[in-house]
């Protein structure tokens, strides 16, 4: 069993809609990172929590320490939302441990 | 542009040769972290350099090798290439080295290895 599963593996979803990508992971850690890849392969951070909820514009993340569980929501999801979408986290240590991403494709 | 800039951004090779990442951080970032990413293991985390000093270490194979410079960039040696090291290998930094895992990461544009 992996040590951080995300879930699901790929999702299509129609424009508007909201999103919930999660993650749950087995090991102790000190952050979670959720990251988006886009398709021509740039990664960008979108997120680093290590308790409670951030948000970023349409963007929020929580964190469930005690439950070993993350997840990344989108509100009114759009075209350019699409990408694999990776959650990460960083253990304690200093080892830092992906899950295998979940592809999103929003349709117009 | 991130700021965090990797070359070359692809490079073909054959087995059995030598090649050398290089990554110059976001300007005031101390940290440097290399990664690799293929199309069946996913993302996975090799080395991470602070201010020079290796600081942590994934599961990097004993063919490879890095090291920061003084001046902050780092690079990634990679030898008696095998065709399984054909990869995405992104680089990324952060301001800091702490043990927390509080830090922000800045991912470059990656290098995109291939082996024949």
């Amino acid at each position: 069993k992996n040590e951080v599963e995300q879930s699901p593996q790929n999702l299509t979803a129609q424009e508007g809609e909201f999103i919930t990508i999660n993650c749950s992971y087995s090991v102790g850690i000190s952050a979670l990172h959720w990251l988006q890849q886009h398709p021509g392969g740039g990664i960008v951070s979108l997120f680093m929590l290590s308790s409670g909820k951030k948000k970023h514009g349409r963007l929020i993340a929580t964190i469930n320490i005690q439950e070993k569980h993350s997840s990344l929501h989108i509100t009114a999801s759009h075209p350019r939302d699409s990408a694999v979408y990776i959650c990460a986290v960083w253990g304690r240590d200093d080892k830092i441990i992906f899950g295998k991403g979940t592809r999103l494709h929003i349709l117009p | 542009d991130s700021g965090v800039t990797q070359t070359p951004k692809h490079l073909i090779t054959a087995t059995g040769q030598r090649v050398t990442l290089r990554c110059s951080p976001r300007s005031g970032d101390l940290s440097v972290y290399w990664y690799q990413q293929s199309l069946d293991q996913g993302l996975q985390f090799l080395i991470q350099y602070y201010n020079g000093e290796e600081r942590a270490k994934g599961n990097i194979l004993e063919r490879f090798s890095a090291q920061q410079f003084p001046d902050l960039h780092s690079e990634l040696n990679l030898s008696s290439l095998e065709l399984g090291d054909s990869a995405l290998y992104f680089c990324a930094s952060s301001p800091h080295g702490s043990r927390s895992g509080a830090n922000v990461l800045t991912f470059g544009a990656g290098s995109r290895l291939t082996v024949l």
